[in-house]
């Protein structure tokens, strides 16, 4: 089956800097990739996805790139702020949200 | 969108009890399922809740433990049988619309002592 790994597990940003979280992924025929934010005590939510025919898709201050010949996908969030601060998990499947497969998380903190 | 309402939101169960936790959806949804998240940890499938038929478990899963049931396509339950400490988790609904997004319940979180 699918197997997701994802860095780092915590990532601490100043307010106003980049943050990049980094995911690869092991099925080949995955070509669905969500990124779901979830705040404390909250449900995930989706922030950003993108399918295998597109390398790059941005949303204001969020960007996720996917490289299918490495196997490996990364979300940017440019000019963090400190309700940027939760947990991000990247996921992949092979037929749009069914059977996704879920990262272990990466824990933002953004510093004011 | 879809509004998903679980009950319980939370409970604490004494070891070897048995708890049923119900999914309610605002609307028909043909994929439906079930997640385990481990205090700190990713999420993880338990199973695919089907409607008409017998749930579709992940490794690791096992129908006699983790009993579902879907009787129509706005509602499913989830039990969890025989309940030990290592059950301690937050168990997710989550549905898909057709458009690849996955939304999620707000969760119910289950302490057994």
């Amino acid at each position: 089956g699918e197997n997701v790994e994802q860095h780092p597990s915590t990532l601490s940003v100043q307010e106003g800097d980049s943050a990049v979280i980094k995911c690869t992924y092991s099925d080949s025929a995955s070509n669905y990739f969500p990124w779901y934010k979830q705040e404390l005590g909250k449900r995930p939510q989706l922030i950003i996805d993108i399918r295998s025919n597109v390398g790059e898709k941005k949303d204001q201050r969020i960007a996720v790139t996917l490289n299918k010949t490495a196997k490996h996908f990364s979300l940017h969030i440019t000019e963090t702020q400190p309700e940027d601060s939760a947990v991000y998990f990247c996921a992949a499947s092979w037929f749009r949200g069914n059977m996704l497969t879920f990262g272990g998380g990466t824990r933002l903190m953004v510093k004011p | 969108s879809a509004v998903i309402s679980q009950k319980p939101s939370r409970d604490i169960c004494q070891r070897g009890t048995s708890l049923t936790i119900q999914c309610q959806v605002d609307s028909q949804v043909t994929m439906m399922f079930w997640y385990r998240q481990q205090p700190g940890q990713s999420l993880t499938l338990i199973a695919t809740a089907n409607q008409g038929s017998e749930a579709t478990y992940e490794s690791g899963f096992v129908i006699d433990k983790f009993p579902i049931s879907r009787p129509n396509l706005t509602f499913s339950t989830l039990t969890v049988s025989n309940m030990s400490p290592e059950d301690s988790s937050i168990y997710l609904c989550s549905v898909e619309m057709g458009s690849g997004e996955l939304f999620f319940g707000e969760g119910s979180r289950l302490t057994v002592l």
